[in-house]
C-alpha cells in the first residue's frame, strides 16, 4: 500500500497561473481533506470531501476548488495563484468524516511569486 | 469555527527523560481529542486519540490526559528518544482543528 500520494512535491507558479495538485490514496477510505500549512502554525483545513459525490468548504477555502474524481482521488485547484496562497499543502483520507485518524501524504511545497 | 491553541512553541528534554506536551482547547462539544506528530519534510502522523467521555488513555510510550474541568490536555511520552523529535500537534473534533504545535527537541 502506498497510503496517501501527492504530485507534484514542489511547484513553484507566477501570481496569475493555474495549477491542480493531485491526491490519490490506495486505503478504500471515504472522506479525504486538504490542508495547508504555514511557517509557525498548524494546518487548516481547506476543503474536505466526506464521501464520494460530496464536498464542503473548511476553514479556508477562498482561491481554491476541488473535485472528488472518483473514491481514490481528490485534487485541489488554484484558478489564479496569488502570493498568499504560498504554504505547503497535505492531503489527507480517513475511514469516515467521524473516523479521526487520518492518514496525510507527504505535501506539496508550493511557492507563488 | 473554535480552535485549539496555547500551545508552548518549544520544548527540550534529555534523551531517556519523560515529556510532557501541554494544549488548551476551546472545543467543550468536542467528542474526539487527538494528537499528531509531524517529523521535519513530511505529513503529520496520528499518534493517540482520547475519547472526551475519558481522563486518560495509555499508548505505547505514550499516555493522554484530558482535563475537562480546565478545557486541558497533555500528552506524556515516556522514555523520550532521538526518533521523538518532531512537532507535536493537538487537535479538536468533530471538525478536526489543529493547534500551531510544539516542537520537541531531544538533546543527546
Amino acid at each position: 500500500n502506498a497510503g496517501v500520494t501527492q504530485t507534484p512535491k514542489f511547484q513553484v507558479l507566477k501570481t496569475g497561473q493555474s495549477m491542480t495538485l493531485q491526491c490519490a490514496q490506495d486505503m478504500n477510505h471515504n472522506s479525504m481533506y486538504w490542508y495547508r500549512q504555514d511557517p509557525g502554525m498548524g494546518l487548516r483545513l481547506i476543503y474536505y470531501s466526506a464521501s464520494e459525490g460530496t464536498t464542503d468548504k473548511g476553514e479556508v477555502p477562498n482561491g481554491y476548488n476541488v473535485s472528488r474524481l472518483n473514491k481514490r482521488e481528490f485534487s485541489l485547484r488554484l484558478e489564479s495563484a496569488a502570493p498568499s496562497q504560498t504554504s505547503v499543502y497535505f492531503c489527507a483520507s480517513s475511514v469516515g468524516q467521524r473516523v479521526y485518524e487520518q492518514y496525510f501524504g507527504p505535501g506539496t511545497r508550493l511557492t507563488v511569486t | 469555527g473554535e480552535s485549539v491553541g496555547l500551545h508552548l512553541p518549544t520544548l527540550s528534554v534529555q534523551e531517556g527523560d519523560n515529556s510532557i506536551i501541554n494544549c488548551a482547547y476551546s472545543n467543550s462539544a468536542s467528542d474526539y481529542f487527538i494528537w499528531y506528530k509531524q517529523e521535519s519534510g513530511k505529513g503529520p502522523q496520528f499518534i493517540i486519540d482520547i475519547r472526551s467521555n475519558m481522563d486518560k488513555r495509555q499508548g505505547q510510550r505514550v499516555t493522554v490526559l484530558l482535563n475537562k474541568t480546565v478545557k486541558h490536555l497533555s500528552l506524556q511520552i515516556a522514555a523520550t528518544q532521538p526518533g521523538d523529535s518532531a512537532v507535536y500537534f493537538c487537535a479538536e473534533t468533530p471538525r478536526v482543528t489543529f493547534g500551531s504545535g510544539t516542537q520537541l527537541t531531544v538533546l543527546p
